[in-house]
């Protein structure tokens, strides 16, 4: 069973913290994605990686940033929290033209 | 999770009807579409994909049919079940070789017993 894991469901962080939101899949797939996720806003692309060390910016990449040192891992990372950061993060990962598998999600609270 | 379904349109099905999903794409050079299941709490789910040559794919209780002349997609549902309760969205592929995909905001749908 293909499995797409995120670190944590549920996070409450201050404002200000620097916060690693860690995302693992066991696909060997090349390409894997951050996603967050508001009511009315459907799913918005924060980054993309399709390579180790290969990273592109989505369509809301202020505030963030990303790391893919190995190709099962792929990491976001919030320089200093804000309150409108206060989201569902979803983590995905993909071949080519086939579709996507997504974690489970965390629900990130900055408080 | 929760949250996400508060702002969507509503499909509310008696159970054991069929539901139908409706979603329009934004972009005629889309090849490939994808219908995800997202209940509460969860990730998104895969349900069932289709490509651009296709204009009808069945599966296991679903139905996915492509409009390519209007730019649009639905999801059917046979004989509705609870356990379909869940918020439903498509995700198109503008183009063939690219990474993203675009998202629909979703319709939630709610099986009445």
């Amino acid at each position: 069973d293909v499995k797409v894991t995120q670190s944590s469901r549920y996070l409450v962080k201050r404002t200000g913290e620097k916060v690693f939101l860690e995302c693992v899949q066991d696909m060997d797939h090349e390409n894997m994605f951050w996603y967050r996720q508001d009511p009315g806003l459907g799913l918005r692309l924060i980054y993309f990686s399709y390579d180790v060390k290969m990273k592109e910016k989505g369509d809301i990449p202020e505030g963030y940033s990303v790391s893919r040192e190995k190709k099962e891992r792929f990491s976001l990372i919030l320089e200093s929290a804000s309150t409108n950061q206060t989201s569902m993060y979803l983590c995905a990962s993909k071949l080519m033209n086939t579709e996507a598998f997504f974690g489970q999600g965390t629900r990130l609270t900055v408080v | 999770g929760e949250s996400v379904g508060l702002h969507l349109p509503t499909l509310s099905v008696q159970e054991g009807d069929n539901s139908i999903i409706n979603c329009a794409y934004s972009n005629s050079a889309s090849d490939y579409f994808i219908w995800y299941k997202q209940e509460s709490g969860k990730g998104p789910q895969f349900i069932i994909d289709i490509r651009s040559n296709m204009d009808k794919r069945q599966g296991q209780r679903v139905t996915v049919l492509l409009n390519k002349t209007v730019k649009h997609l639905s999801l059917q549902i046979a004989a509705t079940q609870p356990g379909d309760s869940a918020v439903y969205f498509c995700a198109e592929n503008p183009s063939s070789g690219t990474y993203k995909y675009i998202f629909g905001t979703g319709t939630r749908l709610k099986v009445l017993a």
